[in-house]
C-alpha cells in the first residue's frame, strides 16, 4: 500500500502568513492527490483535487502543487478561518494530517 | 442543494452489530458512487467502504473486510453500512461522503456531519 506522510504534524502561524504544508507519497502517483480542510466537530472540506485543481467555492488564496511523490498545499495569506487540520489523500489512504493553529 | 445526513450510531458492546444509514438528497443519488469514512476521537480519516453506483461493486480495507457490509438502496436514495463483530478499535465517528467524479474518483466532495460509534462493554 502507498503511504502518505505529511510535514509538518503541527504549524503555528499569524493572519496574513503564507502558509505551506508537505505531503510526500511513498511511491508516484501522478497527480492523484486530494487536500482537505477539517475544523474540529465537522466533517472535511475538499480544497483541492487532482494536485492542483480548486474545487468550486474554495477562496483562490488556496493552491496546491506538485506530482509524483512530492506535493504541497499552499495558503497565500492565512484567514482566521483557516485554522484547521489539513488532510492530503490518494486514494484510499489519507495523510496523518497537519493542524495550523494560531501563533 | 446536496445532503447527506447519516444517522444509527450509538454505544454497543464488543462483538454485537449496528447498522448506520446515510440519507441522500439533492443530487441523482444512483448515479454516484458512495463512500463510509470514519474518524476515531482525536485521530485522523481512515476510509472503510466503497461501493459504486449501481452497488454491483463494494470494496473495503482488511481492517473491515468480513465483518463490515457496504449496502444502498437506490429507490429510498439510502447508503448503509451494517458492522457486525464490532471491536474497541471501531468507536469513531463515521462520515458518508459522496464520490465527486461519480465514479471511483475517490475525491469525495459531500459529507455527511458524521454519527458516531462507541464499542464498549
Amino acid at each position: 500500500d502507498i503511504q502518505m506522510t505529511q510535514s509538518p504534524s503541527t504549524l503555528s502561524a499569524s493572519v496574513g502568513d503564507r502558509v505551506t504544508i508537505s505531503c510526500r507519497a511513498s511511491q508516484s502517483i501522478s497527480s492523484w492527490l486530494a487536500w482537505y480542510q477539517q475544523k474540529p466537530g465537522k466533517a472535511p472540506k475538499l480544497l483541492i483535487y487532482k494536485a492542483s485543481s480548486l474545487e468550486s467555492g474554495v477562496p483562490s488564496r488556496f493552491s496546491g502543487s506538485g506530482s509524483g511523490t512530492e506535493f504541497t498545499l499552499t495558503i497565500s495569506s492565512l484567514q482566521p478561518d483557516d485554522f484547521a487540520t489539513y488532510y492530503c489523500q490518494h486514494s484510499r489512504t489519507f495523510g496523518q494530517g497537519t493542524k495550523v493553529e494560531i501563533k | 442543494q446536496v445532503q447527506l445526513v447519516e444517522s444509527g450510531g450509538g454505544v454497543v458492546q464488543p462483538g454485537r452489530s449496528l447498522r448506520l444509514s446515510c440519507a441522500a438528497s439533492g443530487f441523482t443519488f444512483s448515479s454516484y458512487a458512495m463512500y463510509w469514512v470514519r474518524q476515531a476521537p482525536g485521530k485522523g480519516l481512515e476510509w472503510v467502504a466503497l461501493i459504486s453506483y449501481d452497488g454491483s461493486n463494494k470494496y473495503y480495507p482488511d481492517s473491515v473486510k468480513g465483518r463490515f457490509t457496504i449496502s444502498r438502496d437506490n429507490s429510498k436514495n439510502t447508503l448503509y453500512v451494517q458492522m457486525n463483530s464490532l471491536r474497541a478499535e471501531d468507536t469513531a465517528l463515521y462520515f458518508c461522503a459522496r464520490d465527486r467524479g461519480g465514479t471511483y474518483s475517490y475525491y469525495f466532495d459531500y459529507w455527511g456531519q458524521g454519527t458516531l460509534v462507541t464499542v464498549s462493554s
